[in-house]
């Protein structure tokens, strides 16, 4: 069955950088889209960052853009958000979405004020 | 960017038919925008209901449906269960530059 898993969320200083990443299983993950989608505490879901199958297509919410890089290794069925310049409001668990249609657990990422 | 809505909450009956609606700042909701509809039960990672304005996945409960209704989104559920309490999230692709944006959420109760 599809499988999903982040992994990298911890406590990160303001200003510093930390990279998610999710396994992927279940499915031929080179042949589709994967999403980041992220959710702060008590809030709503924000989509983050979209990649292609064969990762050179990559766009981003203007919240994150030119801080955050979406990438992937399709021999090693992974994804990954870099997460540079963090501030306090990127504070959240962070979802690895397969086509929009399968969800992993989540990962949480805080960043203090 | 543009804004997408949602009525904050909802009540509905058990056994009772509710719609919730999704709407977008920039005008009418179309097929183009390949409206998603997602569940998200307290301390749960949300879960796909509808995709591509009405088509649903394996999962997906047959008392939910989506369709395109006066310029909006619009999720319907028929014969509420108290299990389908929950927030429910739309969300609609803009285009390449950016390209998806969720709407605020409509928290559902089933009273």
């Amino acid at each position: 069955q599809v499988q999903l898993v982040e992994s990298g969320g911890g406590v990160v200083q303001p200003g510093r950088s930390l990279r998610l990443s999710c396994a992927a299983s279940g499915f031929t993950f080179s042949s589709y889209v994967m999403h980041w989608v992220r959710q702060a505490p008590g809030k709503g879901l924000e989509w983050v960052a979209v990649i292609s199958d064969d990762g050179t297509n990559k766009y981003y919410a203007d919240s994150v853009k030119g801080r955050f890089t979406i990438s992937r290794d399709n021999s090693k069925n992974t994804l990954y958000l870099q997460m540079n310049r963090l501030r306090p409001e990127d504070t959240a668990v962070y979802y690895c979405v397969w086509g929009l249609g399968h969800w992993g657990q989540g990962t949480l990422v805080t960043v203090p004020s | 960017q543009a804004v997408v809505t949602q009525e904050p909450s909802l009540t509905v009956s058990p056994g009772g038919t509710v719609t919730l609606t999704c709407g977008s700042s920039t005008g009418a909701v179309t097929s183009g925008h390949y409206p998603y509809w997602f569940q998200q039960k307290p301390g749960q990672a949300p879960r796909t209901l509808i995709y591509d304005t009405s088509k649903k996945h394996s999962w997906t409960p047959a008392r939910f449906s989506g369709a395109l209704l006066g310029g909006k989104a619009a999720l319907t559920l028929s014969g509420a269960q108290p299990e389908d309490e929950a927030e429910y999230y739309c969300l609609l692709f803009y285009d390449d530059t950016r390209p998806w944006v969720f709407g605020g959420g409509t928290k559902l109760t089933v009273l």
